[in-house]
């Protein structure tokens, strides 16, 4: 069965104090890996996807990277505003219609909070 | 900037009614979806659309149905509510091509009481 799991559920971080966070997957044939982050009474907003193994991609104080079994979101001296949900979601090879994301599958989340 | 707009940020309602959740997309988006979002229980697709009048069952479908007459808008119908679909739902859009990312609304916090 496809799955998804995050970890840490939740992470207290120190403003500056660099961490990652995990997302593990088991999916029959990986078509993509995908970075979310949530703000409380928002909507998931996108960050990043990832392809293949090896591909990193970054954006501000944030890195994400890619193996064949896990993704890491590396945080790198966090501020009190990158508090948030951050979710994971990978794509599997395609059930029913071909180009359609209703095979997207998310984990539940990792929630951030810095201190300042 | 894409914007996916739901019509209503919380909603109160009692069991047994029939509840409309609106949700319009302005970026020409062939797909659309429709999430639930549930404490220690993620995110769960409950319908989604790739095409107008196309529809496709996803993995908590039971108890609700989705129409989409237009391109830009999906309504969730949840046709007689019950206590256990209290949540918040999410609805998205994206471009057809795989891997492209999905763009979320606000939510509606439903509240069945």
């Amino acid at each position: 069965e496809d799955q998804v799991t995050q970890s840490p559920e939740a992470l207290r971080l120190q403003e500056g104090e660099s961490s990652s966070l995990n997302c593990s997957y088991t999916v029959s044939g990986l078509r993509g890996l995908f970075w979310y982050r949530q703000d409380p009474g928002k909507g998931p907003e996108f960050l990043f996807t990832l392809y293949s193994a090896g591909e990193e991609k970054e954006k501000e104080r944030l890195k994400a990277t890619l193996t064949k079994k896990e993704s890491f979101l590396h945080i790198t001296a966090p501020k009190p505003e990158d508090s948030a949900t951050y979710l994971c979601a990978v794509q599997a090879r395609v059930r029913g219609y071909g180009g359609s994301q209703g095979n997207l599958i998310f984990g539940k989340g990792t929630k951030l909070s810095v201190k300042p | 900037d894409v914007k996916v707009t739901q019509s209503s940020r919380y909603l109160v309602k009692r069991t047994g009614e029939k509840v409309f959740l609106e949700c319009v997309q302005d970026m020409d988006h062939e797909n659309m979806f429709w999430y639930r979002q549930d404490p220690g229980l993620g995110l769960r697709l409950i319908y989604f659309s790739y095409d107008v009048k196309m529809k496709e069952k996803g993995d908590i479908p039971e108890g609700y149905s989705v129409s989409r007459e237009k391109k830009e808008r999906f309504s969730l119908i949840l046709e007689s509510a019950s206590t256990n679909q209290t949540s918040m739902y999410l609805c998205a859009s994206s471009y057809q091509s795989y891997n492209s990312p999905l763009h979320f609304g606000n939510g509606t916090r439903l509240t069945v009481t």
